[in-house]
């Protein structure tokens, strides 16, 4: 079993529409983090939670430590919005060395 | 504020050889972290670096190496290069360890 397991692996949306991916992790964390990966590679950091919810412009992220789960919510989904989203967890302690899932490929179509 | 630096972009080697690639962090930071990313295995940690000590390293044989210089700049070294180097590598810097992490653009690595 990974340490890390994202749901759905793929994703396609019509342009409006509400998106949720899911992130269970079954190691103990301090933070989580989700990724955005466009193609051509480069990666951006949306958010790094410990707990309860985050918010940036369309973007919503979640974590219920208890149960180990993290869901993003992109409200009003938009072509643009299409990319690779990946959670992470730090492997334990003081240090950036991230455990990633595999990533959800989301594709808007206008 | 320049963002993470990463060069090159791009670079094709053979079978045998050496590389080295190159990561400038975010003025201030650090921490520098590498990954690699391919299709079959995913995003995997290699190193991490705080203050020109690794801190961590990942599950990668003895051909991968890296060092932080005294600006906080990073390299990161493969040596006899074999097909399965292939990869984006990845480098990422933050204040200090277990803070949000910058990204940069990535070195495109093809061995032939």
């Amino acid at each position: 079993k990974n340490e890390v397991e994202q749901s759905p692996q793929n994703l396609t949306a019509q342009e409006g529409e509400f998106i949720t991916i899911n992130c269970s992790y079954s190691v103990g964390i301090s933070a989580l983090h989700w990724l955005q990966q466009h193609p051509g590679g480069g990666i951006v950091s949306l958010f790094m939670l410990s707990s309860g919810k985050k918010k940036h412009g369309r973007l919503i992220a979640t974590i219920n430590i208890q149960e180990k789960h993290s869901s993003l919510h992109i409200t009003a989904s938009h072509p643009r919005d299409s990319a690779v989203y990946i959670c992470a967890v730090p492997a334990g302690g003081a240090t950036n060395k991230l455990i990633f899932g595999t990533g959800t490929l989301l594709a808007v179509q206008p | 504020k320049a963002g993470v630096t990463q060069t090159p972009r791009y670079l094709i080697k053979t079978r045998g050889q050496q590389v080295t690639l190159s990561c400038s962090p975010i003025s201030g930071h650090r921490s520098v972290s590498w990954y690699q990313q391919t299709p079959g295995q995913g995003l995997q940690f290699l190193f991490e670096y705080f203050s020109e000590t690794q801190r961590n390293k990942g599950n990668f044989p003895g051909r991968f190496s890296g060092r932080q210089f005294s600006n906080s700049r990073s390299e990161m070294n493969v040596s006899t290069l074999e097909l399965g180097d292939s990869a984006l590598y990845l480098c990422a810097s933050s204040s200090e360890p277990n803070q949000p992490q910058h990204f940069g653009d990535g070195t495109r690595l093809s061995i032939l």
